[in-house]
């Protein structure tokens, strides 16, 4: 059972540079969310989507865009890393609908460094 | 804005205690909560969850209590283990979307032998 899985697990980057964190899920799940964790906080939302072609924007979407082209997947990309982006990615998917069904599942996260 | 947020950031007990994890939210309207632990370099992992229609619920060796009337969630575990030590967040929804939970700021349960 994948779950949630989420590529790179590390990735250093300069102030400037851009890239794609990935997320993929194989549970059917409609609902994919992106979070980050800084040190000593909790997690906050950063874009999230409720199917695929829709997507919205979470707490703290500044400098981050994201897709939904399809169910399985919800890249988050970093146009222009700024050391403030330095952070813990967590990708999540959950089924949605029932409320009683809205456990998210985690994948491993992406530890990123902007120098 | 709303938030949810703990009154402890750390927890020290000896294996075999109880141990109660406490959680403060303030958006009234939150309908949903749900209890994560997360290990060391790893992501959260679901606990237990309750709606806001419950006041316990119960799951293997852990407990979570609400009182909607303080705006108060807690995560009771029983007879605690070592592999226990992890940072426990509590976690809110108040049903606008189902992406969108709102975390609190986590404690760190440390369990000793």
């Amino acid at each position: 059972n994948a779950g949630v899985t989420q590529t790179p697990k590390f990735q250093v980057l300069k102030t400037g540079q851009s890239m794609t964190l990935q997320c993929a899920q194989d549970m059917n799940h409609e609902y994919m969310s992106w979070y980050r964790q800084d040190p000593g906080m909790g997690l906050r939302l950063i874009h999230y989507s409720v199917g695929a072609g829709i997507t919205d924007q979470g707490e703290v979407p500044n400098g981050y865009n994201v897709s939904r082209s399809t169910t399985e997947d919800f890249p988050l990309r970093l146009l222009s890393a700024a050391p403030s982006q330095t952070s813990v990615y967590f990708c999540a998917s959950n089924p949605g609908g029932n409320l009683a069904k809205n456990i998210q599942y985690f994948g491993a996260g992406t530890r990123l460094s902007v120098l | 804005g709303e938030s949810v947020g703990l009154h402890l950031p750390t927890l020290s007990v000896q294996e075999g205690d109880n141990s109660i994890i406490n959680c403060a939210y303030s958006n009234s309207a939150s309908d949903y909560f749900i209890w994560y632990k997360q290990e060391s370099g790893k992501g959260p992992q679901f606990i237990i969850d309750i709606r806001s229609n419950m006041d316990k619920r119960q799951g293997q060796r852990v407990t979570v209590l609400l009182n909607k009337t303080v705006k108060h969630l807690s995560l009771q575990i029983a007879a605690t283990q070592p592999g226990d030590s992890a940072v426990y967040f509590c976690a809110e929804n108040a049903g606008t979307s189902y992406g969108k939970l709102t975390f609190g700021q986590g404690t760190i349960l440390t369990v000793h032998p």
